[in-house]
């Protein structure tokens, strides 16, 4: 059974720049959720996704957008990159929005590099 | 707003010995999950227990298990026999309960275990 999986591992660009993170869900799963985690920090909620949707948005700027297809896999995009958007992205899957006692599964993330 | 405490950056434990990791948090609300999750060197958050805060029995988890005092808004969590395999990032995370994934990290506790 494979759980998360995320693409690609690492990724290096300049400012201005846009990227698109990818995540596959454990299988069985359709909620996910995206977590920005800078050096020495701890993660923090970007947005979450079930049933195509956004549901839920942490404080982050409308440069942060987000897609879930139809077999629950989801993106991740970051428009105009900004040295501070340099950080490890996690995705996080679960089942259902209210979710099996809300354990989430997490990838091991895109190390992204900002130049 | 609610947050997530964790006042130990570093500990170290002797191998077979026994440490216990701090974490508080802030929250005016009653129902409430808490977890603690590891992040080895691979990235890959893992959860390692978890706690609903209407039950008033601490969580265990074979070596691991805590100390839930909701009054004081503590979640500490004990590791019996530390193992090197438990040298890891320790994150503390808070969510709502239930139906929603939005979890709130502290800033971990680094976990050295000494051989």
């Amino acid at each position: 059974d494979a759980g998360v999986t995320q693409s690609p591992t690492h990724l290096i660009k300049t400012r201005g720049q846009q990227v698109t993170l990818r995540c596959s869900p454990k299988s069985g799963h359709d909620t996910v959720s995206w977590y920005q985690q800078a050096l020495g920090q701890g993660p923090q909620f970007i947005f979450q996704y079930y049933e195509e949707e956004e549901r839920q948005r942490g404080n982050f700027p409308d440069r942060f957008s987000g897609h879930q297809f139809p077999n629950y896999s989801s993106e991740l995009n970051v428009n105009a990159l900004l040295l501070g958007d340099s950080a490890l992205y996690l995705c996080a899957s679960s089942s259902g929005l209210a979710g099996v006692k809300n354990i989430q599964y997490f990838g091991a993330g895109t190390r992204l590099s900002v130049l | 707003a609610q947050t997530v405490t964790q006042s130990q950056p570093e500990m170290s434990v002797q191998e077979a010995e026994t440490v216990t990791l701090s974490c508080t948090y802030d929250t005016s609300e009653s129902d409430y999950y808490l977890f603690w999750y590891k992040q080895p060197p691979s990235r890959q958050m893992i959860l390692v227990i978890r706690q609903e805060a209407y039950k008033q029995q601490n969580a265990t988890e074979n070596r691991f298990s805590v100390n839930f005092q909701k009054a004081a808004k503590s979640f500490s969590l004990k590791i019996s026999d530390s193992q090197l395999g438990d040298a890891a990032m320790y994150f503390c995370a808070y969510t709502l309960s239930p139906g929603t994934y939005k979890y709130i990290f502290g800033t971990g506790t680094r976990l050295k275990v000494l051989a």
